[in-house]
């Protein structure tokens, strides 16, 4: 079946420190693969997106993400967090090829505390 | 701003009543998608429309239904609403995903949140 996986439910970092957020997937064929954060009351944003080409993405906010096909992995990175980042991030994959694949497929998030 | 604007922001109801959530697509996005988000069941995809037509079902129930409209946009009907329903219900939209096109990035609206009592 194809699902997501977001390891670590909570993480706590403190403020100018590194992080990386887990992501493994399990599906048929390579996904694309996607990163959105949602903050407290409100919606999804996008940070960034796989599609193909280069494994490793950029996206807003200093985020970046790196595609390892080996591992089915798409992990989340930021070399030095912001308060402000402190939000739930969701993983998430869907098919290439639209139609009835084209829904996404999340994981079940990881909620990000900044200590200061 | 994502450019999806979904009414109302908030809905409170009781049970066994029926609600209509509505959603307005970013301007010239085709594609129309819901999702429903829930404590216990996380984000879970629920159904997709491309230009007025149905094209994929998720874990939507019986008692809940949808449809776009010419002006592309969508409404989620929900019925004989159950405690259960409470949830966060968000709108998504992309620029074209018909049968057969690639798959392109959904961007959201700030959600419906009902709250059933």
């Amino acid at each position: 079946a194809q699902s997501v996986t977001q390891p670590d439910i909570h993480i706590t970092v403190s403020e100018g420190a590194s992080l990386e957020l887990r992501c493994n997937y399990s599906y048929g064929a390579t996904p694309y693969l996607f990163w959105y954060v949602q903050s407290p009351g409100q919606g999804l944003q996008l940070l960034l997106k796989y599609f193909s080409g280069d494994t490793l993405v950029q996206g807003i906010k200093g985020f970046e993400a790196e595609f390892k096909r080996s591992q089915s992995s798409f992990n989340l990175r930021k070399p030095s967090v912001h308060w402000s980042d402190a939000a739930e991030y969701f993983c998430a994959v869907a098919g290439r090829n639209g139609g009835s694949q084209g829904n996404l497929i999340f994981g079940k998030g990881t909620k990000l505390s900044v200590k200061p | 701003d994502s450019g999806v604007t979904q009414t109302p922001k908030h809905l409170i109801t009781a049970t066994g009543q029926r609600v209509t959530l509505r959603c307005s697509p970013r301007s010239g996005d085709l594609s129309v998608y819901w999702y429903q988000q829930s404590l216990d069941q996380g984000l879970q995809f629920l159904i997709h429309y491309y230009n007025g037509e149905e094209r994929a079902k998720g874990n939507i129930l019986e008692r809940f239904s949808a449809q776009q409209f010419p002006d592309l946009h969508s409404e989620l009907n929900l019925s004989s609403l159950e405690l259960g329903d409470s949830a966060l219900y968000f709108c998504a939209s992309s620029v074209a995903l018909g049968q057969g096109m690639r798959t392109d990035t959904q961007y959201f609206g700030p959600g419906t949140r009902l709250t059933v009592l």
